[in-house]
């Protein structure tokens, strides 16, 4: 059955350093999303992708995220100059939009992300 | 506010019994989207059920059935003869607009649930 992959699975990386999380939406899939959860909180939206333009986005994805579908596969997040509440488990998500009544949102296994 | 409401922050239920994780919502949305959703401690987020706002019958998978009760904006989650491998975190989660929408999906505080052996 076709799934969400996501890269890597756990990142650990320096304050103030670039990481980039990496997912592989679902092959017939629209839309892409990204999620993250703070250890022991509850998950939050990120940001939406549609047709390579960011559909909709939270408070929390300000100027130090940035989205991209780099190719006809990836979808990529980036975080420009990460902080110590950036770490999070980080899920990318995606759904057909094919019409039907069990379009949902199928997530990535996540990549947990540590800012030492 | 608040939009998704999971009261029960850990439960404990003996292995074959059956359980129910209660879940109220809140929209001003006709057509919108249930979802429940159970997190290992593996941490992946694994799809268990959908319920959408205009179906009729309550929604089950397997084991798993939803409770869905649109005039007190419950959608509760029975699983029956639980199982040890059934112990997780589960979140009950919302999408508002129809059932296409690509809208993002809004979650729960969840629910840790615990099966004794």
């Amino acid at each position: 059955e076709p799934e969400v992959t996501q890269t890597p699975s756990h990142q650990v990386t320096q304050m103030g350093q670039e990481v980039i999380l990496r997912c592989v939406p679902i092959s017939n899939h629209l839309y892409f999303y990204w999620y993250r959860q703070i250890l022991g909180q509850k998950v939050e939206f990120l940001v939406s992708f549609y047709n390579n333009e960011i559909s909709e986005k939270s408070e929390i994805f300000d100027d130090q995220f940035s989205v991209e579908r780099p190719d006809g596969s990836n979808f990529t997040l980036k975080i420009r100059s990460t902080k110590l509440e950036d770490s999070a488990m980080y899920f990318c998500a995606s759904t057909p939009l094919s019409g039907r009544v069990t379009d949902t949102q199928y997530f990535g296994p996540g990549t947990r992300l540590t800012v030492l | 506010a608040q939009k998704i409401t999971q009261t029960q922050p850990g439960m404990f239920v003996q292995e074959k019994e059956a359980v129910t994780l209660d879940c109220t919502y809140d929209t001003s949305d006709q057509s919108y989207g249930l979802f429940w959703y159970k997190q290992p401690s593996s941490g992946e987020m694994i799809f268990l059920i959908y319920q959408g706002s205009y179906d009729e019958q309550n929604a089950t998978e397997g084991r798993y059935s939803l409770n869905f009760q649109k005039a007190r904006k419950s959608a509760n989650l029975v699983i029956s003869a639980s199982q040890l491998g059934d112990s997780a975190m589960y979140f009950c989660a919302m999408r508002e607009g129809g059932y296409s929408s690509a809208s993002k999906i809004i979650f729960g505080s969840g629910t840790r649930l615990s099966i004794r052996p």
